[in-house]
């Protein structure tokens, strides 16, 4: 199948900072990519629908300005989180979606923010 | 309304004895439906897909689910659990017209004891 990165696989990072997170399709051009935030032992919450070119499409309750996404390219996605805090502080996964409509995921990121 | 319930947060087997994960739907219009695991720490990986073709689908590594429209249903089963099996799956539906967003539901911890 096709294969996703992130990277950092971890971060910390200290109150008040900002933290760019990194998703890649690495065999395969991605029109739409989907951010996903995960609470220990909970499910995925998608955050935003990125897409190449455009203005990402943040789903209700997530702070635009907080969470920063990029789509530059055919291959990459940026989460930015802005001045983060604590609360934060969670595992965020990314997603891509290849020609065929099939998505595929990234191995996710680690954000502690301290 | 369009929903999925995993029927159980937690299911403990011992190992050797068969997995039944459950997973059922709500909607007048049959769905795709797919089984996503997760290991700890780590990304979501497609274990199986229905798009309405068979309605006995397998998937990686020995799991299979059934799609019965009568019962609304798709649950999961592999015939014998292995270690390697705990983690936590998820069933995640798609209905026309979705524009690949994907709604994940509470999901489901398989605990694997020796």
């Amino acid at each position: 199948g096709a294969v996703v990165s992130q990277h950092p696989s971890r971060v910390i990072c200290k109150s008040g900072t900002s933290v760019k997170i990194e998703c890649r399709s690495l065999d395969f051009q991605a029109t739409t990519m989907f951010w996903y935030r995960q609470f220990p032992k909970k499910s995925l919450m998608l955050m935003a629908t990125s897409n190449e070119g455009s203005k990402a499409t943040y789903e209700q309750g997530v702070e635009k300005d907080k969470f920063l996404i990029n789509h530059a390219s055919l291959t990459l996605s940026t989460l930015t989180v802005t001045s983060a805090h604590p609360e934060d502080s969670s595992f965020y996964i990314c997603s891509a979606t290849t020609s065929s409509n099939e998505q595929f995921f990234g191995p996710g990121t680690r954000l502690t923010v301290l | 309304a369009q929903s999925v319930t995993q029927l159980d947060s937690h299911v403990s087997v011992s190992e050797g004895t068969p997995v039944l994960l459950r997973c059922n739907y709500s909607s007048s219009y049959s769905p795709s439906l797919f089984w996503y695991v997760q290991h700890p720490n780590k990304g979501l990986q497609l274990l199986l897909k229905y798009t309405s073709a068979a309605t006995l689908v397998k998937g990686i590594n020995g799991f299979e689910a059934e799609f019965k429209k009568s019962e609304t249903s798709f649950h999961l089963t592999k015939p014998s659990a292995h270690m390697s099996d705990a983690a936590e799956y998820f069933c995640v539906p798609i209905w026309g017209g979705n524009t690949g967003k994907l709604i994940f539901g509470q999901g489901t911890t398989l605990q694997v004891k020796p």
